[in-house]
């Protein structure tokens, strides 16, 4: 089952506006993870958050995690065309089962 | 990403045929793993592999079944494929000694089951 739920499901954008994304889970992580799929492509990391952290950046992206509500978010300012893809969070539950386990995405459409 | 390659990349086969999907990879990764995509959903593990001698069955690997042949090569195949199988497939790799288990994909198999 898919136990990382992005919300929205899909959001629009102007170029130039920050686009906020949201991951939901269920279970413990030891990790959480964020990818880029352009259209039919596979997919690309951006950017991982361990569960002792709360906040991370890279470039234009910021990630934040609170573990007490089981919620990531995964924030792109000043958004460019480019940015236009989907974006999946994956779980990663650590222990013995090293394995991610992907959300549904969220289409993000920039426009120019 | 170039180091991790899937061939063929576009597969149009029919009811009851046996198809291969094969994963090459150079990164020197010792984990790699095979998902399905199907349209607005998000990616389902059907099998993954730790190293050769490792197969393991994910979520969904009723009508499935893989060859790790060595540690850069890991293949898919369908038996006998039927229609509801017509989904985007992807090969991925990580590196256990990375704790965080990034993983790197192929471009995908486009496959159709006529």
């Amino acid at each position: 089952s898919q136990q990382g739920e992005e919300d929205p499901q899909a959001l629009s954008i102007q170029e130039g506006e920050n686009a906020t994304m949201n991951c939901s889970y269920k279970t413990s992580i030891n990790n959480l993870q964020w990818y880029r799929q352009n259209s039919g492509r596979g997919l690309v990391h951006l950017i991982l958050i361990r569960s002792n952290e709360r906040e991370k950046h890279s470039g234009r992206l910021r990630v934040t995690l609170d573990t007490s509500k089981k919620s990531s978010s995964l924030l792109i300012t000043a958004s460019r065309a480019a940015d236009t893809a989907s974006y999946f969070c994956a779980r990663h539950s650590g222990g013995s089962n090293y394995k991610l386990t992907f959300g549904k995405g969220t289409l993000l459409t920039v426009n120019p | 990403d170039a180091d991790v390659t899937q061939t063929p990349r576009n597969r149009i086969t029919k009811t009851g045929k046996r198809i291969m999907l094969e994963c090459s990879q150079t990164k020197g990764h010792d984990r790699m793993y095979w998902y399905r995509q199907d349209p607005g959903l998000g990616l389902q593990l059907i099998y993954y592999s730790f190293d050769v001698k490792d197969i393991n069955k994910g979520e969904i690997s009723d009508g499935y079944s893989v060859s790790r042949q060595a540690q850069a090569k890991f293949s898919l195949s369908l038996e006998s494929a039927i229609p509801n199988q017509t989904a985007l497939y992807f090969c991925a790799t990580s590196d256990s000694r990375d704790s965080g288990e990034t993983q790197y994909f192929g471009p995908g198999t486009r496959l159709l089951v006529l």
